[in-house]
């Protein structure tokens, strides 16, 4: 029930092509829902992050869409350039509970080719 | 402001030495978290602390590892008698609300030989 479950594990794009990662919950408690991008060799850098009572949330080219019937979220990343690439990672968190323990999925590497 | 600051960035360790990995957070942040990356694989929790309080250790090991954040200075993660299999890369992040708005530092990288 904690897990988080991100797919693909891999993703190849042309540049200018849209990027679209998939994650799955099953803790219906969980309430937070945040992206990280992540470059070799650095730390996760927060990208965008979602609560359940909105259906999309859209910053610049990046855009999270929610379905709480389904328990899925997914980031699209339109119009895709080469300084996209690098491993990004869904995350669920319950924000009422009393730490601040996120679960991440496995991580998707992005590359989008020139 | 300074990020979150890790250091040092690499450390080996021969197997049966001791680890010891420095966190300082964000100039406000009072909530401090450290995860574990194994090589490609996600972030996984180990520890939830607070000045002088460790608040949720539900992802440490039983053995071994150990954590603290001192009233002054930096958040530490130990681990005694590292073994091959710690060999990671251990982030530490920091918030200044439970849970929100993380923000990471640039992780240690440990290796065991």
């Amino acid at each position: 029930q904690q897990q988080v479950k991100q797919s693909p594990q891999s993703l190849i794009v042309q540049k200018g092509g849209i990027s679209i990662i998939n994650c799955a919950y099953e803790n219906t408690a969980f309430d937070y829902f945040p992206w990280y991008q992540q470059f070799p060799g650095k730390g996760p850098a927060l990208l965008i992050a979602i609560r359940p009572d909105v259906s999309e949330k859209k910053e610049g080219r990046f855009t999270i869409s929610f379905n709480k019937s389904a328990k899925q979220f997914s980031l699209h990343i339109m119009d895709s350039q080469p300084g996209d690439s690098a491993t990004y990672f869904c995350a669920a968190n319950k924000g009422s509970s009393n730490t601040g323990k996120l679960i991440f999925g496995q991580g998707t590497t992005l590359q989008v080719k020139p | 402001n300074a990020g979150v600051m890790q250091n040092p960035r690499h450390l080996v360790r021969r197997r049966g030495q001791e680890a010891r990995l420095r966190c300082s957070p964000m100039k406000g942040h009072s909530h401090v978290y450290w995860y574990r990356q194994l090589p490609e694989e996600g972030l996984k929790f180990m520890v939830y602390l607070q000045k002088e309080n460790i608040i949720d250790e539900s992802g440490m090991p039983k053995e071994r590892f150990s954590a603290e954040f001192p009233k002054e200075g930096p958040s530490i993660l130990r681990i005694q008698q590292v073994v091959r299999g710690d060999s990671a890369a251990y982030f530490c992040a920091s918030s200044s609300q439970i849970g929100d708005g993380y923000t990471f530092g640039s992780g240690t990288r440990l290796t065991v030989v």
